[in-house]
């Protein structure tokens, strides 16, 4: 089983539709989790990061986290071409320093 | 203020030949992690420098890999020996102290293509 898992899509949205990207992981001490998104032939930035059960929400953007069942989503509301990326899942175990990233899903964004 | 900054962008070398990867972090961030990228894959963790303290190593593939970090600086990522399984994009980041709950800023990368 690998230690961060993702469906690697690609996920297809029309514009202004609501993107839901999903994320588990395997470390039940895990800590820390966090969204990046990269653009083709550019570096992973982050957009979100949760530390919390429930919900947390930022602009457009709302991560939300259920350490119960090792499960970590991206909801991306309104979406817009722009949005269209690879979103990678990272999650810091319970050693803290160490962070294992999915591989990714890409997110096409029709306009 | 600058971002992290890595040379070469791009690297073009022949199987066999050894090769350094620079990597400049953010001023003032104390950790440093190194990312092979493959492509179409996902951040594959190399290598960890926090401080002074000993470097996590679990990540490197193979003892053709070593990294250095001077002066809790700057850092080299050299691979000895190039395989054409090593052509990758190689990431470096930084964080401002290597917690659990820190941001890593990542550098443009550096395109390595073994022929």
């Amino acid at each position: 089983q690998k230690e961060v898992e993702q469906n690697s899509g690609p996920l297809s949205v029309p514009e202004g539709a609501i993107a839901s990207l999903n994320c588990t992981y395997s470390d039940r001490g895990s800590q820390s989790f966090f969204w990046y998104r990269q653009y083709s032939g550019k570096s992973p930035e982050l957009i979100m990061f949760i530390y919390s059960n429930g919900d947390k929400e930022d602009g457009r953007f709302t991560a939300q986290l259920n350490k119960a069942s090792q499960y970590v989503s991206l909801l991306i509301r309104d979406s817009q071409p722009s949005d269209s990326a690879t979103y990678l899942c990272a999650v810091n175990g319970a050693g803290g320093f160490k962070t294992i990233f999915g591989a990714g899903t890409r997110l096409f964004v029709k306009a | 203020g600058a971002g992290v900054s890595q040379s070469p962008s791009n690297k073009v070398t022949e199987k066999g030949k050894d090769v350094e990867l620079r990597c400049d972090p953010i001023s003032g961030h104390t950790a440093l992690y190194w990312y092979r990228q493959s492509l179409g894959q996902g951040l594959e963790f190399l290598i960890y420098f926090q401080g002074n303290s000993a470097p996590d190593k679990s990540g490197l593939p193979s003892d053709r890999f070593s990294a250095e970090r001077t002066g809790g600086s700057v850092s080299t990522l050299t691979i000895q020996r190039t395989q054409q399984e090593d052509s990758a994009v190689y990431l470096c980041a930084s964080s401002p102290s290597g917690g659990p709950y820190d941001t890593q800023y990542f550098g443009p990368g550096t395109r390595l293509t073994v022929l």
